[in-house]
């Protein structure tokens, strides 16, 4: 069981690259989350998803796509790479509707991303 | 909107010491309410879950409270050591939102020897 796993860990881009940074979890979780961590602010919320084929905007969702094609993984994209999209992003799951308050998110190790 | 915030911002205490680390809310409407442990370059470790309707939880030496109607919440570690050392992250879902989590900008702890 190894969790939430994100691919990259590491990634340096050049502004106006693209990329997707991969999200799975193995718990047969309903909801999945993206959160990017900057300095002195936290961590916001990019998008979400409560079930295979749906998608949702978070807090901070300008300059990045997703996809939720199977329940299992979670795909998080940047079309067009700007500098202000460095930072360190960071998936997580719940159970969802068949957990309850009680439910904890369970995070990823994070994708340490750079642009240049 | 809901807001986060957790003062103090950094704190060093020295081994043994009991502390206090403080997290307010700004919407009582919370599903639940959580601390997770962040190590310098690490992921998010989950350390109390507080549902709405509790007042506290405890797991070893940490004690979690809620005061769901002040809008506050306080993370007690008793007789600190230096692994305690780590940023403390407090996050909050409101009821029907998914379980979206709100974070507040943590505290950074250091315990010296």
């Amino acid at each position: 069981n190894a969790g939430v796993t994100q691919t990259p860990k590491f990634r340096v881009l050049k502004t106006g690259q693209s990329m997707t940074l991969l999200c799975a979890q193995d718990m047969n979780h309903e909801y999945m989350y993206w959160y990017r961590q900057d300095p002195g602010m936290g961590l916001r919320l990019i998008h979400y998803s409560v079930g295979e084929g749906t998608t949702a905007k978070g807090e901070v969702p300008d300059g990045y796509n997703v996809s939720r094609l199977k329940k299992q993984n979670f795909l998080l994209g940047l079309e067009s790479a700007a500098p202000s999209q460095t930072s360190v992003y960071f998936c997580a799951s719940n159970p969802g509707l068949a957990g309850g308050p009680t439910d904890t998110q369970y995070f990823g190790p994070g994708t340490r991303l750079t642009v240049l | 909107k809901q807001e986060v915030t957790q003062i103090p911002a950094a704190l060093s205490v020295p081994e043994g010491e009991n502390l206090v680390l403080n997290c307010s809310f700004t919407d009582s409407a919370i599903y639940n309410l959580q601390w997770f442990r962040q190590d310098p370059g690490k992921g998010l470790t989950s350390l109390l879950l507080i549902q709405s309707s509790q007042r506290e939880q405890t797991s070893g030496r940490l004690n979690a409270s809620l005061d769901k109607s002040s809008g506050r919440s306080t993370l007690y570690i008793a007789a600190s050591q230096p692994g305690d050392s780590a940023t403390y992250l407090c996050a909050v879902s409101n009821t029907g939102t998914a379980s979206k989590l709100t974070f507040g900008t943590g505290t950074r702890l250091q315990v010296t020897l």
